[in-house]
């Protein structure tokens, strides 16, 4: 049973650049969020998706963007990337079904930003 | 104030010892309640959750207090093994709805 998976592992941008992070739910997941780690920060939500609409947004610019497909897959879109941008994107899948209510966390993208 | 605040260490310890972490959350509606333990590197991975009464994992105790707004972790008879980084994270809601809100982690050394 595959967790949740995120592409790609590492990026490397320009400022000013576009880039589009994705990731796929663990099986029986239906709800996707996403969370920026900056170093030596805790992770920071950015949004979370369920039934392809965006139900709850962080304090996030609109550079930050989203999708979330039928298959529950999701993507993360940022333009016009900042230096500040650079950090680890987690995405995080769940369900509201079912006993324990865990996250389960993929292993990230590592993005750049030079 | 921050949400969710914690002592930032490094707490640099021995093998066996027993070492306690803190941590604080702003929002008295916060509904749920973990702690996470993250490898250098590495994605968050769910340690366990934390409940009003009280909660133990083997050697790892969680206790709540919500009138005080506090949450700790207990770990004893620590090993090599438990060197990570421990977040504390605090949801507004229960089950999967809300968002999760970290703490900024506290970074945990064992020594031989």
């Amino acid at each position: 049973d595959a967790g949740v998976t995120q592409s790609p592992t590492h990026l490397i941008k320009t400022r000013g650049q576009q880039v589009t992070l994705r990731c796929s739910p663990k099986s029986g997941h239906d709800t996707v969020s996403w969370y920026q780690q900056a170093l030596g920060q805790g992770p920071q939500f950015i949004f979370q998706y369920y039934e392809e609409e965006e139900r709850q947004r962080g304090n996030f610019p609109d550079r930050f963007s989203g999708h979330q497909f039928p298959n529950y897959s999701s993507e993360l879109n940022v333009n016009a990337l900042l230096l500040g941008d650079s950090a680890l994107y987690l995405c995080a899948s769940s369900t509201g079904t079912g006993v324990h209510y865990g996250y389960t966390f993929g292993s990230g993208t590592r993005l750049t930003v030079v | 104030r921050k949400e969710v605040e914690q002592d930032p260490g490094p707490f640099n310890v021995p093998e066996g010892a027993t070492v306690a972490f803190n941590c604080t959350y702003s929002n008295s509606a916060s509904q749920s309640f973990f702690w996470y333990r993250q490898d250098c590197r590495k994605e968050p991975k769910l340690l366990m959750s934390v409940y009003s009464s009280g909660n133990e994992d083997g050697r790892f105790t969680a206790q709540l207090n919500r009138a005080s707004q506090y949450i700790s972790l207990l770990i004893r008879d620590s090993k090599l093994s438990d060197s990570a980084t421990y977040l504390c994270v605090v949801n507004l809601y229960g089950g999967s709805q809300g968002n999760l809100i970290f703490g900024k982690g506290t970074k945990l050394s064992v020594k031989p």
